[in-house]
């Protein structure tokens, strides 16, 4: 069974560029959530979503957006990049959209910022 | 508001060595889970254990163990006879049960060394 993937792996921009970075759940997975992991920061909720719904939505600026499409892939877009957003972007996926059992995380995209 | 407290963030120990990793919760809700979530060097989290609020028995599983105390908000996580593969950084989490996401750690980034 072929986990999350996540693409690019890495990837680097530069300050005021916009970037997209895609997530493959597992199959029948219908739930994909985006976590920013830094340093400092450690890791922080973005968005979650279920059935092409997002349902729940982290503290960051409307700059960080996201859809789900109808096969469950997600996406989520960065525009107007600041250095701060160099980071580890993770997705995971569950079955269900109630988070009381295991997420499956990919390997993440990480992005730095110039 | 939730919160989870990873108080060590960096621990060395010798090869079979045993060694916990402390978590702290904070929460008033009466209904939640908690997670330990495991981080190699490649990124992707890998899930370890759930416990629900209700369910306060502690568990083992091969070398890891865990022991969940209302009483201290604490959730720990010991590896006994630690080998040089249970190197990672180790997230402890905490979901209530009204809420649809999970509040992560700092995390503790785990040296075993040979």
């Amino acid at each position: 069974k072929a986990g999350v993937t996540q693409t690019p792996r890495y990837l680097i921009k530069t300050r005021g560029q916009q970037v997209t970075l895609s997530c493959s759940p597992i199959s029948g997975h219908r739930s994909v959530s985006w976590y920013q992991q830094t340093p400092g920061q450690g890791l922080q909720f973005l968005f979650e979503y279920f059935s092409e719904t997002q349902r729940n939505k982290g503290n960051f600026p409307g700059r960080f957006s996201g859809r789900q499409f109808s096969n469950s892939r997600s996406e989520m877009n960065v525009s107007t990049l600041e250095l701060g957003d160099s980071a580890l972007y993770l997705c995971a996926s569950s079955l269900a959209s109630d988070y009381t059992g295991e997420l499956f995380f990919g390997e993440g995209s990480r992005l730095t910022v110039l | 508001a939730q919160k989870v407290t990873q108080a060590q963030t960096e621990i060395s120990v010798v090869e079979k060595e045993d060694v916990t990793l402390d978590c702290v919760y904070e929460t008033r809700d009466t209904t939640y889970y908690l997670f330990w979530y495991k981080q190699p060097p490649s990124g992707e989290l890998v899930f370890l254990i759930r416990r629900n609020s209700f369910d306060e028995q502690n568990e083992i599983s091969g070398r890891y163990s865990w022991n969940f105390q209302k009483s201290t908000s604490s959730f720990n996580f010991t590896i006994t006879a630690s080998q040089v593969v249970d190197s990672a950084v180790y997230f402890c989490a905490l979901k209530v049960n009204r809420d649809d996401k999970i509040i992560f750690g700092k995390g503790t980034r785990l040296h075993i060394l040979p």
